[in-house]
């Protein structure tokens, strides 16, 4: 299993243009989600999906959009990149909800924006 | 709302030392707790988690965390450190509010572990 992967790994954009962060697992989990980490913030939630078909936004989902295509995957989508959200991104999947399994997390992918 | 607090964004230790990083959460009711590790760019990776059953949890690479409901805290510490162990450390909490299991984390306690 390759577990949680993320794509890209880097990048860099200029304010105002879009790009989408993929994020798929192999484990089939019913729940995905998407962090933002900022140095000395921890990490902030900005999207999840309980299950395929569904999601809701979490901390910080302001200049963000996702779309959970299947099980496997769920994507996160800026509209119109600001410097504010340079970051790192870390997507995370989970067996189940409402139990004590614990999240899996992904690589990560580090945005720029200038 | 739920919270947690990390005391100590950046802990030294000598090699062979105790490790002790600090994690206090504030929750009416014991939430489940976790303890995740990051290595420099690389994800997180969980060391041990809290949920419910014994107050003296064990993890990964020996160390281990003990819940303290009068305290409200959920402490890790390592009787020896070793140079493999410097890493930013992330307590989380997960309240049982909403059933989506979301994780609130602290904002990470960076250790050193020096020769």
């Amino acid at each position: 299993n390759a577990g949680v992967t993320q794509t890209p790994k880097f990048q860099v954009l200029k304010t105002g243009q879009s790009m989408t962060l993929q994020c798929a697992q192999d484990m089939n989990h019913n729940s995905m989600y998407w962090y933002r980490q900022d140095p000395g913030m921890g990490l902030r939630l900005i999207y999840y999906s309980a299950s395929e078909g569904t999601t809701d936004k979490g901390e910080v989902p302001n200049g963000y959009n996702v779309s959970r295509l299947n099980k496997r995957e769920f994507s996160l989508r800026l509209e119109s990149a600001a410097p504010s959200q340079t970051s790192v991104y870390f997507c995370a999947s989970l067996p189940r909800t409402g139990g004590t399994d614990t999240q899996y997390f992904g690589p990560g992918t580090r945005l720029t924006v200038l | 709302a739920q919270s947690v607090t990390q005391l100590g964004s950046h802990v030294s230790v000598s090699e062979g030392a105790l490790v002790l990083l600090r994690c206090n959460y504030s929750s009416s009711v014991p939430p489940y707790l976790f303890w995740y590790v990051q290595y420099p760019n690389q994800g997180l990776q969980l060391l041990l988690k809290y949920t419910s059953a014994a107050t003296l949890v064990k993890g990964i690479n020996g160390f281990e965390a003990e819940f303290k409901k009068s305290e409200t805290s959920f402490h890790l510490t390592k009787p020896s450190a070793h140079m493999s162990d410097a890493a930013e450390y992330f307590c989380a909490v997960c309240p049982f509010s909403g059933g989506y299991n979301k994780l609130i984390f602290g904002a990470g306690t960076r250790l050193a572990v020096h020769p």
